[in-house]
């Protein structure tokens, strides 16, 4: 059973960088066979594709977010993380982390939970 | 950014047959699938590939494709159906997009 938990600190101030890291269970993210994703939906609103890292390396993102975020990897903890710098408050949102299937584009079989993240001074 | 235009909303009552759209000019190149999601819970795939369902999705959710719009059609809806429902695809880069999202109701 493929589980995904998103951790991370719930307030940021405005200007300064969202961290958040996802803790991945019953697949490896080293194996190179999905998309490990970020996703989010702020309050109300429709989900957004953030951007995701696939063959355990190689990331893709949101043109929209215009490089403001960065996704990276640690296979030792099979944990992969969100950096979002600069954020104001259109970034506070429900953050998910989820795994994207072998496809064109790749559809999302399993997700966290949910991190909200409040950009507040 | 891409933009996949779904109805605000759709309202049935139980046993009837629900058909929530979505619309992309990029999608006869791309598959669609879509998401349930019920308050205060993440998205549950509930049909990827245009038409492929889940082992754990009821028969009653099915997909389907005609030009440039996509339909996720709920027959026999029942009470439990009630949630957000969200299609998902690629622009013509691949980058994926959702809809907007679609409030079903069931009177």
């Amino acid at each position: 059973q493929v589980q995904l938990q998103e951790s991370g600190p719930g307030l940021v101030k405005p200007s300064q960088t969202l961290s958040l890291s996802c803790t991945v269970s019953g697949a490896s993210i080293s194996s190179g066979d999905f998309y490990w994703s970020w996703i989010r939906q702020p309050p109300g609103k429709g989900l957004e594709w953030i951007g995701y890292l696939y063959y355990s390396e190689d990331t893709d993102y949101n043109p929209s977010l215009k490089r403001r975020a960065i996704i990276s990897v640690d296979t030792s903890k099979n944990q992969f993380s969100l950096k979002l710098n600069s954020v104001t408050a259109a970034d506070t949102a429900l953050y998910y982390c989820a795994r994207g299937g072998i496809g064109n584009p790749p559809g999302f079989d399993y997700w966290g939970q949910g991190a909200l993240v409040t950009v507040s001074s | 950014s891409y933009e996949l235009t779904q109805s605000p909303s759709v309202s049935v009552s139980p046993g009837q047959t629900a058909r929530i759209t979505c619309s992309g000019d990029a999608l006869p190149m791309q598959y669609a699938y879509w998401y349930q999601q019920k308050a205060g819970q993440a998205p549950v795939l509930v049909i990827y590939k245009d038409n492929q369902r889940p082992s754990e999705i009821p028969e009653r959710f099915s997909g389907s494709r005609s030009g440039t719009t996509v339909t996720l059609t709920i027959s026999g809806v029942l009470a439990e159906d009630e949630a957000d429902y969200h299609c998902q695809s690629a622009d013509s880069s691949g980058n994926p997009g959702f809809g907007g999202g679609t409030k079903l109701t069931v009177l």
